[in-house]
């Protein structure tokens, strides 16, 4: 079992729709979780982060936290073909250890 | 503010062959990676660094891949030699002290590495 999964899509929806990203992981002491954006040949770029259970928002996006269940998600409302892009699940999955491990990413394509 | 400086961009080597891969992370931070990126295995950490110490290598693929921190603002991933399974993307990031697990990487262009 990868330590952090995601479904590798690609998830198409139409413009102005509500895109839905999941990813699992499987360490249960993970404290810290986060969404990076990837541009197709260009670098990860964080976009949300979230470390306790419930929701967070920040503008378009929201970040979605369940640890008994050990799965995050990001919402992105209005979604606009500029968010045509990979996502990436980050979990920081050991405490004092601070790098983190990625899901191998969910594409989405926004269709106009 | 320049951010995380990777050279080269692009490299074409054939199998055998020594490369070497550079960064210069942002200013400051105390926090240096190295992860490795391809479409089979996504983005894998090798190495990351504090202050220059080297503090978890587990992700090294073997002997042939060494990293170095000399200094506070320049690294190297060094592959010798050289293997056509090598071929990936190469990222390198930097990260500021703060709290355990900010988690905020800053990540360099990238160096993608052709083996022939």
């Amino acid at each position: 079992q990868k330590e952090v999964e995601q479904n590798s899509g690609p998830l198409s929806v139409p413009e102005g729709a509500i895109a839905s990203l999941n990813c699992t992981y499987s360490d249960r002491g993970s404290q810290s979780f986060f969404w990076y954006r990837q541009y197709s040949g260009k670098s990860p770029e964080l976009i949300m982060s979230i470390y306790s259970n419930g929701d967070k928002e920040d503008g378009r996006f929201t970040a979605q936290l369940n640890k008994a269940s050990q799965y995050v998600s990001l919402l992105i409302r209005d979604s606009q073909p500029s968010d045509s892009a990979t996502y990436l699940c980050a979990v920081g999955t050991r405490t004092g250890r601070r790098a983190l491990t990625f899901g191998s990413g969910t594409r989405l394509q926004v269709q106009p | 503010d320049a951010g995380v400086i990777q050279s080269p961009r692009h490299e074409v080597t054939e199998m055998g062959q020594e490369v070497t891969l550079r960064c210069k992370p942002i200013s400051g931070h105390d926090y240096l990676f190295w992860y490795r990126q391809t479409m089979m295995r996504g983005l894998e950490l090798l190495i990351y660094f504090n202050n220059n110490v080297p503090i978890d290598d587990s992700g090294m693929p073997e002997d042939r891949f060494s990293a170095k921190m000399p200094n506070a603002s320049f690294s190297t991933l060094k592959i010798q030699p050289s293997e056509p399974r090598d071929s990936a993307v190469y990222f390198c990031a930097s990260s500021p002290r703060g709290g355990a697990g900010t988690g905020e990487l800053f990540f360099g262009e990238g160096s993608r590495l052709t083996v022939l």
